[in-house]
């Protein structure tokens, strides 16, 4: 697995609550990912970065707020959480913009109560 | 924006036989399409990967073929195996970014 971890692995939270998620990576690859995975949907992309303080939006960014101020962290966070945002959160990277391999970390299970 | 659609949502084969799992995309300027394997409770895993210059890609049991005129593209598993069974995602992409997914597939090999 290339070397990237996500903390927390398990959050329960409640409802309103501000959460923040850390996905952390060895690599020194340019691109960041967090996608969430939901029964029946597959993955969807919340935001990427494509370098340090450079982030856009995906497919699901409604709620969510992302930071990168080093090459190796990358931040997602639910300003206040619903119920809705109860998912698996995966982070990935990629090396460059040309390499296309995205690689995924070990996943957070988050609980909004 | 792109759409993939994934088929069969489940399924399920004898030990020994083949598997082929196939997607539909939409956006003809996608030129880059992975399949990820994820077991239960486990991270998806970048299996095989094929761009839109290349018609097909084979690593030992695991192929990929890919269709851009009918904008589609199929996994194909030969002489399964119990280790095979687990969810398969397909993806596809504009250069790699903004990956967007199929709904994936349920694989079981009964053995």
């Amino acid at each position: 697995d290339a070397g990237i971890t996500q903390s927390p692995r398990h959050k329960v939270t409640e409802t309103g609550t501000p959460v923040t998620l850390r996905c952390h990576q060895t690599e020194n690859h340019r691109y960041m990912y967090w996608y969430r995975q939901d029964p029946g949907h597959g993955l969807r992309l919340i935001h990427y970065s494509y370098g340090v303080k450079d982030t856009d939006k995906g497919e699901v960014s409604d709620g969510y707020s992302v930071s990168r101020s080093k090459t190796e962290d990358f931040l997602l966070t639910l300003e206040s959480a619903t119920s809705s945002q109860t998912s698996v959160y995966f982070c990935a990277i990629s090396a460059t913009g040309t390499t296309y391999e995205q690689y995924f970390g070990p996943g957070t299970r988050l609980t909004v109560t | 924006g792109e759409n993939v659609e994934q088929h069969p949502s489940t399924l399920s084969v004898q030990e020994g036989d083949s598997a082929v799992i196939k997607c539909t995309y939409s956006d003809s300027a996608s030129n880059y399409f992975p399949w990820y394997k994820q077991e239960l409770g486990k991270r998806p895993q970048l299996i095989i990967d094929i761009r839109s210059n290349v018609g097909e890609k084979k690593d030992q049991r695991i192929a990929v073929t890919l269709n851009k005129t009918a904008k589609h593209f199929s996994l194909h598993i030969t002489e399964t195996q119990p280790e095979d069974s687990a969810v398969y995602f397909c993806a596809a992409s504009i250069n790699g970014n903004k990956l967007v997914f199929g709904a994936g597939t349920i694989l079981r090999v009964k053995s």
